[in-house]
């Protein structure tokens, strides 16, 4: 069983459109992440949902909006795609974002093309 | 947020231990080592965390300089899928994994 699985793996899309990505996770979690790696292959913190409040919200365009219907699902709609959204989104979750000792599981990560 | 300095790349033959160092000279006392490796196309997994005292686990070893201002994730004997992006991360109590620039690793075999 997948523990943190994404859909879709691959997304091409057009600027302008607007997309979403779904996240799930089957490990009883409650903090849900989501992070962005560029181009450059920097990895950075987006978002991050502790049962299904917004916890942390790093500084992403208001275009990005997260949504938790539930702990075990974070999605992530983007409104009005910009060439510079291209990259890879990885969903993660970790039983608490309270402990210093927690570990964080990633899924296997979205690619989003924007052309 | 402790920063963190870590080599670009080390490379290692098969079968060999590899010794991954990380600096990370700013961090705080309560805060938790944490490394996590990107395996080509996947997402990052977690390896192995640590306070003050040596750890050990299946997949590393994690050895605390007693200032803790520096660690050093230890593979054994390293084998072709341990090739990977390698982070070394403080952890803060309420926060996200921050991420640096890693090492990468590359093995030969």
């Amino acid at each position: 069983d997948t523990a943190v699985s994404q859909t879709p793996k691959y997304l091409v899309t057009q600027m302008g459109n607007d997309k979403s990505i779904k996240c799930e996770q089957n490990l009883g979690h409650d903090t849900m992440y989501w992070y962005k790696q560029d181009s450059k292959k920097f990895l950075k913190i987006m978002f991050s949902y502790n049962n299904k409040e917004l916890i942390i919200n790093e500084t992403v365009p208001n275009r990005f909006s997260p949504k938790s219907p539930d702990k075990a699902h974070l999605n992530l709609h983007i409104n009005s795609l910009e060439l510079g959204d291209s990259a890879v989104y990885f969903c993660a979750s970790s039983q608490t974002l309270a402990a210093r000792t927690d570990t964080q599981y990633f899924g296997p990560g979205t690619r989003l093309t924007v052309l | 947020d402790a920063k963190t300095t870590q080599p670009n790349s080390m490379e290692s033959n098969e079968e060999e231990p590899v010794h991954l160092p990380c600096n990370h000279s700013t961090i705080s006392g309560t805060d938790y080592i944490h490394w996590y490796r990107q395996l080509p196309s996947q997402g990052p997994e977690y390896v192995i965390h640590g306070l003050t005292s040596n750890v050990n686990n299946r997949m590393a070893s994690l050895a605390i300089a007693e200032d803790r201002k520096s660690s050093t994730l230890i593979l054994h004997r390293a084998t072709l899928r341990d090739a990977a992006v390698y982070y070394c991360i403080p952890r803060q109590a309420g926060t996200a994994l921050i991420f640096g620039k890693g090492t990468t690793l590359s093995v030969s075999s």
